[in-house]
């Protein structure tokens, strides 16, 4: 069965920083992009960040363009995301999701539980 | 900015059949979009209930079906059920990056 889950979230002031990690099991971590959405409270989704399968690419929603770097372990099969200058409105559950590729397309599955992340002093 | 358009809100009566939209802000939506659509319900995590315009995910029922309608995509529920009252979110490929509709929420009544 594919897993994923999430951990490193919590409180955090405005300024300051926090590293979320996602354990992924059932599948061969190596092969897959990986990709962090976020969800505000009572709001939709909002793509953050995707990594390719060797970690050289990475891309990002503006909004987090130089605060937030998206790297994986493949040898540990673990995503993360490094968060720094926390602002308040980067409060949001944040989800890791695995992005399948089959006969040229994308989407997003499966998605983890999500771990929140609270920025306020 | 791209905007991805969702109605903010859908009734459908159980047993009936509604249509949900996904269109793009400034252009037509295409298959290079790779559209796909997800399931919310409250307090949960998003489901995947459609991929490649209109493949359903493992497990996902058959009343639930995709499609391209004019310019957009688009996820069609035919005989709606009590349970499938929740948030329905698609999702576009555009410019490098992806963007999520605001999504709509759905009721059953």
């Amino acid at each position: 069965e594919v897993q994923l889950v999430e951990s490193g979230g919590g409180l955090v002031q405005p300024g300051g920083s926090l590293r979320l990690s996602c354990a992924a099991s059932g599948f061969t971590f190596s092969t897959y992009w990986m990709s962090w959405v976020r969800q505000a409270p009572g709001k939709g989704l909002e793509w953050v960040a995707n990594i390719d399968p060797t970690g050289n690419g990475k891309y990002y929603v503006d909004s987090v363009k130089g605060r937030f770097t998206v790297s994986r372990d493949n040898a540990k099969s673990s995503l993360y995301l490094q968060m720094n200058s926390l602002r308040a409105e980067d409060t949001a559950v944040y989800y890791c999701v695995r992005i399948p590729y089959v006969s040229g397309w994308y989407w997003f599955d499966p998605w983890g539980q999500g771990t929140l992340v609270t920025v306020s002093s | 900015q791209t905007v991805v358009t969702q109605e903010p809100s859908v009734s459908v009566s159980p047993g009936g059949t509604v249509t949900l939209t996904c269109g793009l802000s400034s252009a037509s939506v295409s298959t290079g979009n790779y559209p796909s659509w997800y399931q919310q319900g409250p307090g949960q995590s998003p489901r995947t209930l459609i991929y490649n315009t209109n493949s359903r995910s493992s497990g996902v029922p058959d009343r639930f079906s995709g499609s391209m309608l004019g310019n957009k995509a688009a996820l069609t529920i035919t005989g709606a059920q009590a349970d499938d009252e929740s948030d329905y979110y698609c999702v576009l490929y555009t410019s490098r990056s992806w963007v999520f509709g605001g999504g709509t929420k759905l009721t059953v009544l």
